[in-house]
């Protein structure tokens, strides 16, 4: 199975702050992979597919970026509903496999 | 609107069975593979299983194989997860999840409410 490690598993931040996740596959899963965010007590939301492509609805202030094994979330100014739980996903082969997930909290 | 809610969770007994059902509305339910994702209180999500459009391939998490069988009826457009043999450590949310598009691999664009089975003597 191919492993997903996100970093860190935890962070603290600041509103307007510019944030980068990141996730790293154990081999390369090409552009294969999506990112979720996901709050407590809520199922999650696909923010990021194909690595890049930012999800409809989705503000503008997320982006991903990367191929291969190193793929990165970027969210360029804090807003207070981004303090969430943020997950990649490779969906490259079977099984599916997420990170660890990052928390992301208010400093 | 797209819409997936499951239903069927609950307390079972170790080696117990439950099946969980996911009832689809608003898109095609018959052109799109669905997963089942869980995740345990307090930790990350898991991949649990999948099944194609057509019900004609699936596929499971090892930690589920041989226990735990997915299914769907596309005339009723639901999902189904048949749990036997469950185990302490399969208590969890579970989530069905659409794929975002009718191709091999995709995102899971459109996700349930999740219910929360518990395996508890």
């Amino acid at each position: 199975a191919i492993r997903m490690t996100q970093s860190p598993s935890s962070f603290s931040a600041s509103t307007g702050d510019r944030v980068t996740i990141t996730c790293r596959a154990s081999q390369g899963i090409s552009s294969y992979l999506a990112w979720y965010q996901q709050k407590p007590g809520k199922a999650p939301k696909l923010l990021i597919y194909a690595a890049s492509t930012l999800q409809s609805g989705v503000p503008s202030r997320f982006s991903g970026s990367g191929s291969g094994t190193d793929f990165t979330l970027t969210i360029s100014c804090l807003q207070s509903e981004d303090f969430a739980t943020y997950y990649c996903q490779q969906y490259y082969s079977y099984p599916r496999t997420f990170g660890q997930g990052t928390k992301l909290e208010i400093k | 609107q797209v819409q997936l809610v499951e239903s069927g969770g609950g307390v079972v007994q170790p080696g117990g069975s439950l099946r969980l059902s996911c009832a689809a509305s608003g898109f095609t339910f018959s052109s799109y593979g669905m997963h089942w994702v869980r995740q345990a209180p307090g930790k990350g999500l898991e991949w649990v299983a999948f099944i194609r459009y057509d019900g004609s391939n699936k596929y499971y998490a090892d930690s589920v194989k041989g226990r735990f069988t997915i299914s769907r009826d596309n005339s009723k457009n639901t999902l189904y997860l048949q749990m036997n043999s469950l185990r302490a450590e399969d208590t969890a949310v579970y989530y069905c999840a659409k794929e975002q598009y009718s191709s091999s691999a995709d995102a899971f664009d459109i996700w349930g409410q999740g219910t929360m089975v518990t395996v508890s003597s």
